[in-house]
């Protein structure tokens, strides 16, 4: 299985321009997040999704729509990038929302630098 | 809204010796879990923890959740090189499906 699989690893942008991020999952997962890392702040959570059709918010969601047509794929978009959303983001995702939602599995990342 | 306070920020040891880092909560989790992320991956579960008090070791690492529900510490027993990386803590709380990470350990280890 490939797991979680993330494209691109790597993207510029300028101040602007919109992209995707993709996500996709082999594992027929329920759940799938994405996060985004930066230094000296974690991971922060920016959009889950408990099943197709159904997404809500984290706590860094603005900026940035999701949506989840299929169970496999969660695809991050960013409507109009600014040099603060320079981050590494990542996907994830786990088997049963409820107890068991923390179990992730994380895709490699994607790193996004604006310009 | 809920936050995790980690701690310490960074560790420098010698190869052999323990290691403990800590996570508190302004609020109560359900649960608790600890995470290893290598530099240039994604973070990997090292141990998840479901119940109050709850004591659960894998390898060399044992980690605790708090009986107060807002706290949970991990130890490294006796490091070696490959433990070098960032050590996250993340709760969750029952029916939100949200995972909120510390801020991340960062360990090094000198051989």
């Amino acid at each position: 299985n490939a797991g979680v699989t993330q494209t691109p690893k790597f993207q510029v942008l300028k101040t602007g321009q919109s992209m995707t991020l993709q996500c996709a999952q082999d594992m027929n997962h329920e759940y799938m997040s994405w996060y985004r890392q930066d230094p000296g702040m974690g991971l922060r959570l920016i959009h889950y999704s408990v099943g197709a059709g159904i997404t809500d918010q984290g706590e860094v969601p603005n900026g940035y729509n999701v949506s989840r047509s299929t169970t496999e794929d969660f695809p991050l978009r960013l409507l109009s990038a600014a040099p603060s959303q320079t981050s590494v983001y990542f996907c994830a995702s786990s088997l049963l929302a409820g107890e068991n939602t923390g179990e992730l599995f994380f895709g490699e990342g994607s790193r996004l630098t604006v310009l | 809204g809920q936050q995790l306070n980690q701690s310490p920020q960074s560790m420098f040891i010698q190869e052999g010796e323990d290691v403990s880092m800590n996570c508190t909560s302004s609020s109560i989790f359900n649960t608790w879990l600890w995470y290893k992320q290598d530099p240039g991956e994604g973070p990997v579960l090292l141990i998840a923890l479901y119940k109050a008090g709850e004591l659960t070791s894998n390898g060399r690492l044992t980690a605790q959740f708090g009986i107060t529900r807002k706290d949970s510490f991990l130890n490294i027993s006796a490091s070696i090189p490959s433990d070098v990386g960032i050590y996250f803590c993340a709760g969750s709380s029952s029916n939100t499906g949200k995972l909120i990470f510390g801020q991340g350990t960062t360990l090094q280890v000198k051989p």
